[in-house]
């Protein structure tokens, strides 16, 4: 069965601050990682990748996959308040199904 | 490009009822999706319908929930009879055909509440 973890859990940072939110997994027949951002109720796609070692960003946010390692890593640099959300990763594996991880709470204080 | 749309957004019932919910993926999307996301968790593969085919419902629970799309767009999943445990929030996603595009996009949710 496939099995994504993430960590940490839950996590409370102030404005300005850097995150790192961890990722890893174990899956059959790898396809790819993708990193979804959850406010309210709908996740919203962040990233996708595919390739071990390149570097996806998107303003603040970047993230690095390492099949090597099986995990990934979401950096989020200086936060704000409406970063505030859970932080979801997921793998797509046999049948390009999505296993998602329990996700990350992210708190910024203002 | 409208989003995926998904009703009722919330609903209360009492267990051994019954409900329904609703979902239109976005235009053009084949792949349309059911997850069960209970507080706390992420969301759970429920079933998975490639135009009006199932392709994966081996984490529905098939002697109570009941899922079609007959004409290859919308969709409804249904529960019948509710149990407490059943209270999550239901998400519909849908993708867009090719198997390069793995990224799903997903509805608003409707939260169901089992009393």
């Amino acid at each position: 069965e496939d099995k994504v973890v993430q960590s940490p859990l839950s996590l409370v940072v102030h404005e300005g601050d850097t995150v790192t939110l961890n990722c890893s997994y174990e899956v059959t027949n790898f396809r790819s990682l993708l990193w979804y951002k959850q406010e309210k109720k709908a996740p919203t796609f962040l990233f996708m990748l595919t390739s071990s070692g390149i570097e996806k960003k998107s303003g603040r946010l970047s993230s690095i996959l390492d099949k090597k390692e099986l995990s990934s890593i979401l950096n989020i640099t200086a936060t704000q308040t409406g970063d505030s959300a859970i932080y979801l990763c997921a793998v797509a594996g046999s049948n390009y199904k999505l296993t998602f991880g329990k996700g990350t709470l992210l708190t910024v204080n203002p | 490009e409208a989003g995926v749309a998904q009703s009722p957004r919330y609903k209360i019932i009492e267990k051994r009822q019954s409900v329904a919910f609703w979902c239109n993926p976005i235009s053009g999307h084949a792949t349309l999706y059911w997850y069960q996301q209970i507080l706390g968790q992420g969301p759970k593969l429920l079933i998975q319908f490639q135009n009006n085919g199932v392709v994966d419902d081996s984490q529905l629970p098939k002697d109570r929930f009941s899922a079609e799309r007959l004409k290859g767009v919308d969709s409804t999943l249904k529960i019948q009879p509710a149990k407490l445990e059943d209270s999550a929030v239901y998400l519909c996603a849908s993708r867009r055909p090719g198997l390069a595009r793995l990224e799903q996009y997903f509805g608003p949710g409707t939260r169901l509440t089992v009393t």
